[in-house]
């Protein structure tokens, strides 16, 4: 069955230390998209990209990186500039036109700090 | 960006029909109307969508004002599986979507 996966499903991260998400689709969707959720909170946009080799910005970018080496695959690193990286960490996907089309989720990594 | 108001929580029976309300007054004639739901410790999953006219599909309608100021998801018989939060997301024809707070809905036994 075609879908979005992530991994780890429980990720720590000691202080200092830079940690990298897997998120992995197999949608043939040109778009991706990394979202970050606090408790009780909707979901923020870090970082997004439509093509392979391009990304852009989202809200929160600050602290986070990413790449867009192959078209099924985006995944985020959060580094140690990020001081309060605790939350719970979405991966999505879409096909264009990205108005029209919906957002296919993973199942989401939760990452605390030691 | 539309801004979005939804109720901060519902309830309602199981296999009564359930109305999730939101305003968006600011929209504009060209966002798409989108609604996910997000089960506890899930990503979210996608609901339905529409620009004018309502819309139907196998788990939910939606109902559009026409003046496009606000919309209605139409859950037409809730389940204990429909328990979850929904959002209301007006898509603008930029690339991102804004997810609000959304409305935790208890569906009870």
């Amino acid at each position: 069955d075609g879908g979005i996966t992530q991994s780890p499903k429980y990720l720590f991260r000691k202080e200092g230390q830079n940690v990298t998400l897997s998120c992995e689709q197999n949608l043939n969707h040109d778009a991706m998209y990394w979202y970050r959720q606090d408790p009780g909170q909707g979901l923020r946009l870090i970082y997004y990209s439509q093509i392979v080799n391009d990304f852009q910005k989202g809200d929160i970018a600050e602290g986070y990186s990413v790449s867009r080496e192959k078209k099924e695959s985006f995944p985020l690193t959060v580094t140690s500039a990020q001081k309060n990286p605790t939350a719970f960490y979405l991966c999505a996907s879409s096909a264009p036109p990205w108005y029209n089309q919906p957002q296919h989720f993973g199942d989401g990594t939760r990452l605390s700090i030691l | 960006d539309a801004k979005t108001t939804q109720p901060n929580s519902m309830e309602s029976n199981e296999e009564e029909p359930v109305h999730l309300p939101c305003n968006h007054s600011t929209i504009s004639g060209t966002d798409y109307i989108h609604w996910y739901r997000q089960l506890p410790s899930q990503g979210p999953e996608y609901v339905i969508h529409g620009l004018t006219s309502n819309v139907n599909n196998r788990m939910a309608s939606l109902a559009i004002a026409e003046d496009r100021k606000s919309s209605t998801l139409i859950l037409h018989r809730a389940t204990l599986r429909d328990a979850a939060v929904y959002y209301c997301i007006p898509r603008e024809t930029g690339n991102q979507f804004y997810f609000g707070t959304g409305t935790s809905l208890t569906v009870i036994p």
